[in-house]
């Protein structure tokens, strides 16, 4: 069983397009993170939510613990946002999704 | 950048060889893991330490074993390496005091280890 399922697996995008990543999880969780994953492997920290909404730059993650539902939104898209897109949520241990590959096209 | 290196960045060894993969860390954080990632199934924990000589398994421990004598190293062994060990393994700290999903973990680079 998956606990955290992420949408849509593959994203293709032109240059300026609004980008929508979405998670649904179905455990318990005191937080949830937005990671990314660099085509050369690297992986960072965009976001941590408990609650609410977070806006970094062009970056915006939602959380609804209610409905057990996250959103990444990027806007304005540019070609160096293709990337690798990770939902991890958890309490004590986390649970990662299987990512969303985005590509973004000049 | 969190200071998180990895060694071998690459690695292709024969089954039932014992390989040791190493993370090293200069932020003094408490908390190191070990993660494989293959395709389909995502970041998967197969240890954890939440100090020097404390350790505790993840989802994903049979045939893994680690072990953390300074706090900036945490070492994953393989005993005997075998196929389906093969993937990319990433470490990652979090400087937490009580670890869990309300901090952020910082990634090493990751280790590609292939088993023949």
């Amino acid at each position: 069983k998956n606990e955290v399922e992420q949408s849509p697996q593959n994203l293709t995008a032109q240059e300026g397009e609004f980008i929508t990543i979405n998670c649904s999880y179905s455990v318990g969780i005191s937080a949830l993170h937005w990671l990314q994953q660099h085509p050369g492997g690297g992986i960072v920290s965009l976001f941590m939510l408990s609650s609410g909404k977070k806006k970094h730059g062009r970056l915006i993650a939602t959380i609804n613990i209610q409905e057990k539902h996250s959103s990444l939104h990027i806007t304005a898209s540019h070609p160096r946002d293709s990337a690798v897109y990770i939902c991890a949520v958890g309490s004590n241990q986390f649970y990662f999704g299987t990512g969303t590959s985005l590509t973004v096209i000049p | 950048d969190a200071g998180i290196t990895q060694s071998p960045r690459h690695k292709v060894t024969e089954t039932g060889t014992p390989v040791t993969l190493r993370c090293h860390q200069t932020e003094n954080h408490r908390y190191m893991y070990w993660y494989r990632q293959d395709p389909g199934h995502g970041l998967r924990l197969i240890h954890y330490s939440y100090g020097v000589k404390d350790t505790d398994k993840g989802e994903v421990s049979d045939g893994y074993s680690v072990s953390r004598s300074k706090t900036e190293d945490f070492l994953l062994t393989l005993e005997s390496a075998t196929s389906s060990q093969t993937s990319v393994y990433f470490c990652a700290i979090s400087e937490s005091e009580q670890g869990g999903s309300t901090d952020t973990q910082y990634f090493g680079p990751g280790t590609r280890l292939t088993v023949l």
